[in-house]
């Protein structure tokens, strides 16, 4: 069964420094999301993504995040300077239609340090 | 707006005892509504789902859970429980592509 897949698993990072999360949706879907789980909470919200351009964005992405589908197959999330309270598990999703379900990758663990 | 309600942060419950997680949700137009399960330091596996049809929905490992409109429910059940069941589990709603609204998730104990 095709799946989402992330990378890297884990991120440790200097708080200040940039990172960026990749995924790699299912090869049909159209639309594209992130998520973060911050340790012992639920999981939020960041991001969807649709032809080339946000769809919708949550109050927790801010300037210092951004999305980008720079090829075919990829999909990223960067956050350009890195606070503590970043780190969390981000979740990345993708979904074909209007009637399926958004399938998730297994995480990206984010440290900032 | 969608939002999710898990009024149990933490179940415990003896194994081979019964278990119903629940949830209620809130929207103005239909939803489809989910059980997902994470076990610790890992990510979120479906369990079940609910887009249309039977409002009675079979999931994996023995789980199945039923919708009721008028009540605004998607509760979790399990006839029997096991060890391996020990995980949290995060009801949640959608609506066509829109993003995915969790609950604040329910911990699941399963003592020997």
């Amino acid at each position: 069964e095709p799946e989402v897949t992330q990378t890297p698993s884990h991120q440790v990072t200097q708080m200040g420094q940039e990172v960026i999360l990749r995924c790699v949706p299912i090869s049909n879907h159209l639309y594209f999301y992130w998520y973060r789980q911050i340790l012992g909470q639920k999981v939020e919200f960041l991001v969807s993504f649709y032809n080339n351009e946000i769809s919708e964005k949550s109050e927790i992405f801010d300037d210092q995040f951004s999305v980008e589908r720079p090829d075919g197959s990829n999909f990223t999330l960067k956050i350009r300077s890195t606070k503590l309270e970043d780190s969390a598990m981000y979740f990345c999703a993708s979904v074909q239609g209007a009637s399926d379900t958004q399938y998730f990758g297994p995480g990206t663990r984010l440290t900032v340090l | 707006a969608q939002s999710v309600t898990q009024l149990d942060s933490q179940v415990p419950v003896f194994e081979e005892a019964p278990v119903e997680l629940r949830c209620n949700y809130s929207s103005s137009v239909s939803v489809y509504l989910f059980w997902y399960v994470q076990y610790p330091n890992q990510g979120l596996q479906l369990l079940l789902k609910y887009l249309s049809g039977s409002t009675l929905v079979k999931g994996i490992n023995g789980f199945e859970a039923e919708f009721n409109k008028s009540q605004t429910s998607f509760h979790l059940r399990k006839p029997s429980v096991h060890i391996s069941d020990t995980a949290e589990y995060f009801c949640a709603v959608s609506w066509g592509y829109q993003k995915v609204t969790f609950g604040t998730g329910t911990k699941l104990q399963v003592i020997p």
